[in-house]
């Protein structure tokens, strides 16, 4: 079954716990994306990928970390210096960053922080 | 600056109604504009893009760059298309609005 596969799809985490979010993808896809869904917030980004080993900040990244060592693979890590970390996250792939506009989701991790 | 402007949260109708779910956005340059979806438990996945100039589930979206505007419309509502939309502009990486969910009733 390809596509995007992201896992766990619930964590729970207690303030001060780094969170790591997992993203891979069988595509091929040479670009990927994370972003953070809030009721009335839409969609925003946190962090993207063009290729291996590269990756830039998204419009909020503070408190957020990612690599990209394999190009199937971009996981987040949420660290305890996002403040408000309880939230779902979607990961995304696309053909390339400058393509044709289709990003392709996995179905999100929603966590929650105690 | 906001880029995408969805102004409805909620957009409640009827069966057989028409539906507009509008989009604004602010961009210079030729935008390129996408209207996504998210039906419950599924997916969020593309639904139509501007330059395709396509017609996807009875959905259509015209770009007006005189009144920045990229309106997603369908003359007869169905209860299946209840979900919720968002609109994007592609700036590099792909900017979404705060999204539209739209509720069609029997």
């Amino acid at each position: 079954d390809g596509g995007i596969t992201q896992s766990p799809k619930y964590l729970f985490r207690k303030e001060g716990q780094n969170v790591t979010l997992s993203c891979e993808q069988n595509l091929n896809h040479d670009a990927m994306y994370w972003y953070r869904q809030d009721p009335g917030q839409g969609l925003r980004l946190i962090y993207y990928s063009q290729i291996v080993n590269d990756f830039q900040k998204g419009d909020i990244a503070e408190g957020y970390s990612v690599s990209r060592e394999k190009k199937e693979s971009f996981p987040l890590t949420v660290t305890s210096a996002q403040k408000n970390p309880t939230a779902f996250y979607l990961c995304a792939s696309s053909i390339f960053s400058g393509g044709p506009g289709e990003l392709f989701f996995g179905e999100g991790s929603r966590l929650t922080v105690l | 600056a906001q880029r995408v402007t969805q102004p409805e949260k909620l957009l409640s109708v009827f069966k057989g109604a028409p539906v507009e779910l509008k989009c604004n956005y602010s961009y210079s340059g030729s935008p390129e504009l996408f209207w996504y979806v998210q039906y419950s438990r599924q997916r969020l996945q593309l639904l139509l893009r501007h330059i395709s100039r396509e017609s996807i589930k009875g959905f259509t979206a015209d770009l007006n760059k005189g009144e920045t505007s990229f309106h997603l419309k369908k003359p007869f509502a169905q209860e299946e298309d209840s979900a919720m939309y968002y609109c994007a502009l592609r700036d590099g990486t792909l900017t979404f609005g705060k999204g539209t969910m739209l509720l069609v009733s029997p």
